[in-house]
C-alpha cells in the first residue's frame, strides 16, 4: 500500500463542475502540497498546508490532520485546469517529500 | 527574482554515455531537492542536499547515479553510462535555509531521452 493515495486517478468533469480530489496518507506528516503538473510541463504548488483551510481564487484545499486526509477543490471548473494534480506529503526532520501518483483531470467545454 | 533553474530542458543521450542535469536554486535558497518522473509514474524522491552536503540519499540508486551541491555554482545530477531505463523527467526543487517548515519550490525539469 502507498503512503500517499489519492482518488480519483482519472476525472472527466464538465466546464462549470464542482470538482474534488481527495489524498490519503498513512504516516505523520508535518505538512502537506498540493502541486498541478500540465503535459509534459513543470510543476506548480498550489498549496502548502498543515492544518484547516486555504483558498485561492477558484480552488479550495483543506487537511484533516487527525483523519489523514486532505481535499482539493476546485470552483466553476474551466478547460483549463486540466492538468494532473498530485498530493506530496512532508515528514521527518528532513523534511522528505512523498508523492501520490496523481489525479488526470480534464475538463470538458 | 528567478525561480528555480534546470538545464538543459531536454536532452538526448546514447547509451554508455554520462548525462549531467544542472539545477540553479532560488536565490538565498540553500537546499536542494532531486526528483525523478518515470513515464506514466508518479514523482520519486532522489536526494536531499545542502551546500556541500549530501543530508538523504536515499532514493539515488546505488550505481551510476551521484549528486552534489558544491559552495559556489549549481547543484549538479550525475549519471554515468546511462540505460534506456534512465529515461525519465528529472525535477529539483529548492527551499530556503533555516530549520521549520519551508516550501519547495519547483525548477520546470529536465527531460532525459536515452537512445
Amino acid at each position: 500500500k502507498n503512503e500517499v493515495e489519492q482518488s480519483p486517478q482519472n476525472l472527466t468533469a464538465q466546464e462549470g463542475e464542482f470538482i474534488t480530489i481527495n489524498c490519503s496518507y498513512s504516516v505523520g506528516i508535518s505538512a502537506l502540497h498540493w502541486l498541478q503538473q500540465h503535459p509534459g510541463g513543470g510543476i506548480v504548488s498550489l498549496f502548502m498546508l498543515s492544518s484547516g483551510k486555504k483558498k485561492h481564487g477558484r480552488l479550495i484545499a483543506t487537511i484533516n490532520i487527525q483523519e489523514k486526509h486532505s481535499s482539493l477543490h476546485i470552483t466553476a471548473s474551466h478547460p483549463r485546469d486540466s492538468a494532473v494534480y498530485i498530493c506530496a506529503v512532508i515528514s521527518g526532520g528532513y523534511q522528505k517529500v512523498t508523492f501520490g501518483t496523481g489525479t488526470k483531470l480534464q475538463v470538458i467545454p | 527574482n528567478a525561480g528555480v533553474m534546470q538545464n538543459p530542458r531536454h536532452l538526448v543521450r546514447r547509451r554508455g554515455q554520462e548525462a549531467r542535469l544542472r539545477c540553479s536554486p532560488m536565490k538565498g535558497h540553500s537546499h536542494v531537492y532531486w526528483y525523478r518522473q518515470l513515464p506514466e509514474e508518479g514523482l520519486k524522491f532522489m536526494v536531499y542536499l545542502q551546500k556541500e552536503n549530501i543530508i538523504d540519499e536515499s532514493g539515488m540508486p546505488k550505481e551510476r547515479f551521484s549528486a552534489e551541491f558544491p559552495k559556489e555554482g549549481p547543484s549538479i545530477l550525475r549519471i554515468q553510462q546511462v540505460v534506456r531505463g534512465d529515461s525519465a523527467a528529472y525535477f529539483c526543487a529548492s527551499s530556503p535555509p533555516g530549520r521549520g517548515l519551508n516550501e519547495q519550490f519547483f525548477g520546470p525539469g529536465t527531460r532525459l531521452t536515452v537512445l
